[in-house]
């Protein structure tokens, strides 16, 4: 049983569209990372969230942690042919280090 | 900028092998942590390592070990090979003395295992 499961699994949208990805779990997070991973490469961070209900904003991108720190959201606006690749969310459970429970990925195709 | 090196990008095994995959990182970073992707499964932590020579378990340890001797290199080990441990593998590193630090990956390995 995955601890963060993300929503959708596959997305593929225009060029110019908005999306959402989403991120959820049961448990509570101390924090939320999200990373980018493009073919035959290794995942890349995004962006971190520590604080219940913190918004942050990567230029088109908008990173959510959601208020209970049990999920987080990332919309993208206008998206673009070079946003394509796979997402993933990363989170990390008080008391445990350094070690972040990754999500199951949301792969999303931008068609020009 | 942080490099993690990863030996091989792919990798051809038999049944029963023996299969090292190695991992160095340059930035003198205490965590190294190896990863399996599979699809629709996300990453999952099969090892991870706070120290030289301290080794924890991870998700899915089974059918796997690790050797940290050197704090640069961590290394997967799978003991005798089977074909569901044909994935994607991914080291990462971090460092230890701050929060909420990112994980600088490798490129992966693409293992089969026939």
């Amino acid at each position: 049983t995955q601890l963060l499961e993300q929503s959708p699994q596959f997305l593929s949208i225009q060029e110019g569209e908005n999306l959402t990805v989403y991120c959820n779990s049961s448990s509570v997070f101390s924090s939320l990372q999200w990373y980018r991973q493009e073919p035959g490469e290794g995942p890349v961070l995004l962006v971190t969230v520590v604080t219940g209900g913190e918004v942050k904003k990567l230029k088109r991108l908008t990173f959510q942690f959601g208020d209970a720190r049990k999920d987080s959201s990332l919309h993208i606006t206008a998206a673009q042919t070079g946003d394509t690749g796979l997402y993933l969310c990363a989170g990390a459970i008080w008391n445990t280090g350094n070690q972040f429970y990754f999500g199951t990925g949301t792969s999303l195709t931008v068609i020009p | 900028d942080v490099k993690v090196t990863q030996s091989s990008r792919y990798l051809v095994k038999r049944t029963g092998e023996k299969v090292f995959l190695e991992c160095v990182q340059d930035m003198d970073h205490e965590n190294m942590f190896w990863y399996r992707q599979d699809p629709g499964l996300g990453l999952r932590l099969i090892y991870f390592s706070y120290d030289v020579k301290m080794k924890e378990k991870g998700d899915i340890p089974e059918g796997y070990s690790v050797s940290r001797e050197k704090k640069e290199r961590f290394s997967l080990i799978l003991e005798s090979a089977s074909t569901n441990q044909t994935s994607m593998y991914l080291c990462a590193s971090s460092p230890q003395d701050r929060k909420n630090q990112p994980q600088h990956f490798g490129d992966g390995t693409r293992l089969s295992i026939l």
